[in-house]
């Protein structure tokens, strides 16, 4: 079973478009993460949520909006898009806060803005 | 503010060919220091945390080390399979989950 899976895997879409990406984790973690890896492969984080309420939100724009349905869900949804949000995004659970609990990833999602 | 460095930035290794990855930061308190794992295409794959300096970790042929400066890698008697790129990440202290990740070491061990 997939531990952390985002869906779609690949998005193309154009400028100015709004569009969400999806993720859920079957782990029963507390904590869940967006990062975004640019084209120099540096992954940067954007939020987490904990128990349903957002712990940290790292100077993104505000284009950029997280959701949370429930504790196995953060979406991600972006609205008018820009070329410079073209990247891989990726969602990952923790246990919960605290340095002793490393993180779980998907399997990303490619966003191709055009 | 919070940095982390990682070197080489490429390596190719013959197999059985042993060495060390290095990661070097810069944190205001650090809270943990984590290595990561990323094969072409897919997330992350967590490999160790380290959280005080002589601390070290092992799995396989991968040993982690941690000093107050730097963690380093060590890749003894690598096989083709060990090829990814690795990630090295820090927690800084603070309020929050406060991770900043290097800018990873491509790793290719050619048989």
């Amino acid at each position: 079973d997939t531990a952390v899976s985002q869906t779609p895997k690949y998005l193309v879409t154009q400028m100015g478009n709004d569009k969400s990406i999806k993720c859920e984790q079957n782990l029963g973690h507390d904590t869940m993460y967006w990062y975004k890896q640019d084209s120099k492969k540096f992954l940067k984080i954007m939020f987490s949520y904990n128990n349903k309420e957002l712990i940290i939100n790292e100077t993104v724009p505000n284009r950029f909006s997280p959701k949370s349905p429930d504790k196995a869900h953060l979406n991600l949804h972006i609205n008018s898009l820009e070329l410079g949000d073209s990247a891989v995004y990726f969602c990952a659970s923790s246990q919960g806060l605290g340095m002793s609990y490393e993180q779980y990833f998907g399997p990303g999602t490619r966003l191709t803005v055009t | 503010e919070d940095q982390v460095t990682q070197s080489p930035e490429a390596l190719r290794l013959q197999e059985g060919e042993s060495s060390s990855l290095n990661c070097s930061y810069t944190v205001s308190g650090l809270r943990g220091l984590f290595w990561y794992r990323q094969d072409p295409g897919k997330g992350p794959e967590f490999l160790f945390t380290l959280y005080s300096a002589g601390e070290e970790k092992e799995k396989e042929r991968l040993k982690a080390t941690l000093t107050k400066k730097e963690s380093f890698l060590h890749i003894t008697a690598p096989k083709p399979e060990d090829s990814a790129t690795y990630l090295c990440a820090v927690q800084a202290g603070g309020y929050g989950q406060n991770f900043v990740f290097g800018p990873g070491t491509r790793l290719s061990v050619l048989p």
